[in-house]
């Protein structure tokens, strides 16, 4: 167990709708990030937020926006959903920012769009 | 842009046997390399990693070796075991605030 903890493990929804992924850090990390994985894509850099501030975008799609509370929890929300949207999601985080931050892993949410 | 390269796609070893998947990337800027491990139904766990100072790492049964003039790294699993049954994930992470760039995975079977 990582002590990063992701819900809702799995959650099935139509095309054309909205959806929010919640994670949690493990305790006293600051740094959230969130990946996507799929068969034909691999593991994704999403977005990454450092104490409530975003810190670095990757391959995100507009219609995805992420959030840290202040609490240190983050929501992933993905709007207009498409079926190639259909992934497991992963949020991951760490102590730091920065390059040697061991980042650990969710155990992610796979999503189904129908 | 695939930044960093990994094969093969898919490993069938004994058990007892040695497991190498090998990985290449391409930006220089990368200076920090884990390896992750993933079980099905389960997020990627660190298993390993090495800083380019440094040409080997060893673990227990795992190893990393990195060439950093060639700009490649591998890791090897000594005495696989059925239990090592997984999804490895090379991976290098830059300055860039911390974000890992992934290989594509590799499926590893150990038969007993």
């Amino acid at each position: 167990d990582s002590g990063v903890t992701q819900t809702p493990k799995h959650l099935i929804t139509a095309t054309g709708q909205r959806v929010t992924l919640r994670c949690s850090p493990r305790s006293g990390d600051l740094s959230v990030y969130w990946y996507q994985q799929s068969l034909d894509q691999g593991l994704q850099f999403l977005i990454q937020y450092y104490n409530g501030e975003e810190r670095a975008k990757g391959n995100i799609l507009e219609r995805f926006s992420a959030q840290q509370f202040p609490d240190l929890h983050s929501e992933l929300n993905l709007s207009s959903l498409e079926l190639g949207d259909s992934a497991l999601y992963f949020c991951a985080s760490s102590e730091l920012t920065g390059s040697y931050n061991e980042q650990f892993f969710g155990p992610g949410t796979r999503l189904t769009v129908l | 842009q695939q930044q960093v390269k990994q094969s093969p796609q898919s490993l069938i070893v004994q058990k007892g046997g040695i497991s190498i998947i090998n990985c290449a990337y391409e930006n220089t800027a990368f200076d920090y390399f884990p390896w992750y491990q993933q079980f099905p139904g389960k997020g990627p766990a660190l298993l390993i990693a090495i800083r380019p100072d440094v040409s080997e790492k060893k673990e227990g049964r795992f190893t990393i070796s990195f060439n950093k003039s060639a700009k490649q790294f591998s890791l090897h699993i000594m005495d696989s075991q059925p239990g090592d049954s997984a999804t490895y994930f090379c991976a290098a992470r830059g300055t860039s605030y911390g974000k890992l760039t992934f290989g594509q995975g590799t499926i590893l079977t150990v038969h007993p």
